[in-house]
């Protein structure tokens, strides 16, 4: 079974130019998060979605990012304009809304933004 | 409000003795709580999680966890550590009446000399 699938891995990008990150999450999975991982810190949660409702983006900065998640399945995130404090690794991991267990993380993409 | 702390940035243990990996919680009413395992340049992988029950549970690698309620506590424990443990460990509570909001702790950099 293939994991939580997340493209591009490495993404550099000017300061001002716009960027999307693609995820596909696990088969069956309904619940898909995106999460944002600074250097030496713990992911925090940008976005969660059941299905295709985004039930919690309380985190997600509004003026700048982006995420749809059609068709309940695979999910994009895009920020425009990219900013200099954007540059981190975003995780895109997902749940089966079931149980709780862990969660399956993909490899996540890492921004630099310059 | 509702955090995770793992007090140690680093921890070097000699291959062969026991690690500790320390973690304490700040929640209300019962936590369910998880740690992740991260590579260089990997996603997060789950190593086990304590929802209910015994409070010793196992989980991958050979690796273990102690829930402490009266000292909000869950730490991580191997009998014998492997040069290959040497990673990022995370701390993780999952909130929230939908139970789907989990917060990461920061970090602890496990480092197995061999």
């Amino acid at each position: 079974e293939a994991g939580v699938v997340q493209s591009p891995r490495y993404k550099i990008i000017e300061k001002k130019q716009p960027v999307a990150f693609w995820c596909n999450p696990i088969s069956g999975h309904n619940t898909l998060y995106w999460y944002r991982q600074n250097l030496g810190q713990g992911p925090e949660l940008l976005i969660r979605y059941e299905n295709e409702e985004a039930v919690d983006d309380s985190q997600l900065p509004k003026d700048r990012f982006s995420a749809e998640r059609l068709k309940g399945v695979d999910s994009t995130l895009k920020i425009q304009p990219a900013e200099l404090g954007d540059s981190a690794v975003y995780l895109c991991a997902s749940s089966s809304g079931t149980d709780v267990g862990g969660y399956t993380f993909g490899s996540g993409t890492r921004l630099t933004v310059v | 409000a509702q955090s995770v702390a793992q007090p140690e940035d680093q921890v070097n243990v000699a291959e062969g003795n026991p690690l500790t990996v320390k973690c304490t919680y700040s929640v209300s009413g019962n936590p369910y709580l998880f740690w992740y395992v991260q590579y260089p340049n990997r996603g997060l992988q789950f190593l086990l999680k304590y929802i209910t029950g015994d409070n010793l549970v196992k989980g991958s690698y050979g690796f273990e966890a102690e829930f402490n309620k009266s000292q909000t506590s869950f730490h991580l424990k191997k009998p014998s550590a492997l040069v290959s443990d040497s990673a990022l460990y995370f701390c993780a509570v999952r909130v929230g009446t939908g139970g789907f909001k989990t917060i990461f702790g920061a970090g602890t950099r496990l480092f197995v000399k061999a």
